[in-house]
């Protein structure tokens, strides 16, 4: 079946550095959403990429869907501690009316 | 609008026993979702809904059930609860099927 795989799974980072996750998957990806879950949370929604090489910004953070749409990134520029926590993508599996989501990437950021 | 409201909170169950985890969203949204989250782990699938009556499995069916016999509720029953089933249940919910996910704020779950 369809899988999504986040690299990397983990990621600690000083305050101010940049930080990117990944999101790959095993067939082409159709309809990507971004999430974040803060730690002992649940998942908020972010973002949805829909077109080939779609870039949206948001603040520090920079969405990306790969021109192929066999990837999508996310990216924060100088991170701060209220960053932390898991970030997920999903995508849309087509002719389904669901979402599979990415394995995540957790990430820390130290003060 | 209270959005996605999950309840309970907390439960601990003995194994064998069983129970209900409750589920209302107040945004009048057709598709609805369980998840469960295991420690450190992805979501994964249990059941969705895409309007009331009609239900369907996801990627980890097994050992549970729901019913959806209303816009607003989306119970997940648990028959037979097992130490495997230790976790935390999301519930979602979208307005449209390739929509953006409104998440309740989870029940944890302890079978021992």
């Amino acid at each position: 079946g369809q899988q999504v795989m986040q690299i990397p799974q983990y990621q600690h980072v000083q305050e101010g550095e940049d930080f990117t996750t990944y999101c790959n998957s095993s067939t082409t990806l159709s309809n990507i959403q971004w999430y974040k879950q803060r730690p002992g949370g649940h998942p908020v929604f972010l973002i949805q990429l829909v077109k080939s090489g779609e870039v949206k910004k948001q603040k520090r953070l920079t969405f990306q869907f790969g021109e192929a749409k066999k990837n999508s990134s996310l990216h924060i520029t100088a991170t701060q501690t209220t960053d932390v926590g898991t970030y997920f993508c999903a995508d849309f599996t087509s002719g389904t009316y669901k979402y599979i989501f990415g394995t995540g990437t957790r990430l820390k950021v130290l003060a | 609008n209270a959005g996605v409201t999950q309840t309970p909170k907390f439960r601990i169950l003995k194994i064998g026993q069983s129970m209900t985890l409750q589920c209302a969203q107040d945004m009048n949204h057709n598709y609805m979702y369980w998840y469960r989250q295991d420690p450190g782990m992805g979501l994964k699938l249990i059941y969705y809904s895409v309007g009331a009556g009609i239900t369907d499995k996801g990627e980890v069916p097994n050992g549970y059930n729901v019913s959806r016999s209303t816009t607003e509720d989306f119970p997940l029953r648990l028959e037979l609860a097992a130490p495997s089933q230790t976790s935390v249940y999301f519930c979602a919910s979208s307005g449209q099927v390739n929509y953006g996910y409104t998440f309740g704020s989870g029940t944890r779950l302890t079978v021992v």
